[in-house]
């Protein structure tokens, strides 16, 4: 296992459009999660998976942002009608939480531009 | 909720030692990550302190004072590849690391 992976590295979008992102965590993690960077800012929260269930959606940033993790492998963050001010870094990481320790291992994200 | 402060930015001289502070206050604290993000590339983990007191690995060491809503992290010998972002990341009661904005390092010759 080489890693968190993400797909696409780079997305360029109409604004209006909608998009979807892909994150593999590494294999045997239990917890997935999707957060948001901008620049100077530091990974923004959005959604977390345990297993295949979503315990923590109130922080995405809004109806227009779906995160689903069937089966519990891989999981996809979409975002529907897009708009300049979704432009920013997408990071998924993954962990494997055994009692209150486990770090979370980033993939490279996903850089999308809304134009 | 959460609140989370570092310094924005901070310079130092190759091979001295740097130390970044973080204050916090987080519901349900379980205990607190940092990671190191170099530009363009995806956060790296650095260390987790759970307990108070200080945890060593190598030339990074990261300290935790649960009572005082405080941590740092110290670099010593520092190199030019250190300049990078350094994240302060507390996890509060669902242990999920929730990040401050980060400090900036800059290391010069």
């Amino acid at each position: 296992d080489t890693g968190v992976s993400q797909d696409p590295r780079h997305k360029i979008t109409k604004r209006g459009q909608n998009v979807t992102f892909r994150c593999d965590p590494i294999s045997e993690h239990n917890r997935l999660y999707w957060y948001r960077q901008t620049l100077g800012q530091g990974p923004e929260f959005l959604t977390y998976f345990q297993n295949e269930a979503q315990l923590e959606k109130s922080r995405l940033l809004s109806d227009r942002f779906s995160a689903e993790r069937p089966k519990g492998s891989f999981s996809t963050l979409e975002i529907q009608r897009t708009e300049q001010g979704d432009s920013a870094m997408y990071l998924c990481a993954s962990s494997h939480l055994v009692g209150a320790v486990g770090e979370a291992f980033f993939g490279q994200g996903t850089r999308l531009t809304v134009v | 909720g959460q609140n989370i402060d570092q310094p924005t930015e901070m310079t130092a001289t190759e091979g001295a030692i740097v130390q970044i502070n973080c204050t916090y206050q987080t519901s349900g604290f379980n205990g607190l990550f940092w990671y190191q993000q170099h530009a363009g590339e995806a956060p790296t983990f650095l260390s987790y302190n759970v307990l108070d007191g200080l945890e060593e690995k190598g030339r990074f060491s990261s300290f935790l004072s649960r009572s005082k809503g405080y941590s740092y992290l110290l670099l010593k010998e520092l190199q030019m590849k250190d300049s990078a972002s350094y994240l302060c990341a507390p996890s509060g009661g669902s242990y999920i690391p929730t990040f401050g904005r980060g400090t900036s390092l800059i290391v010069h010759p």
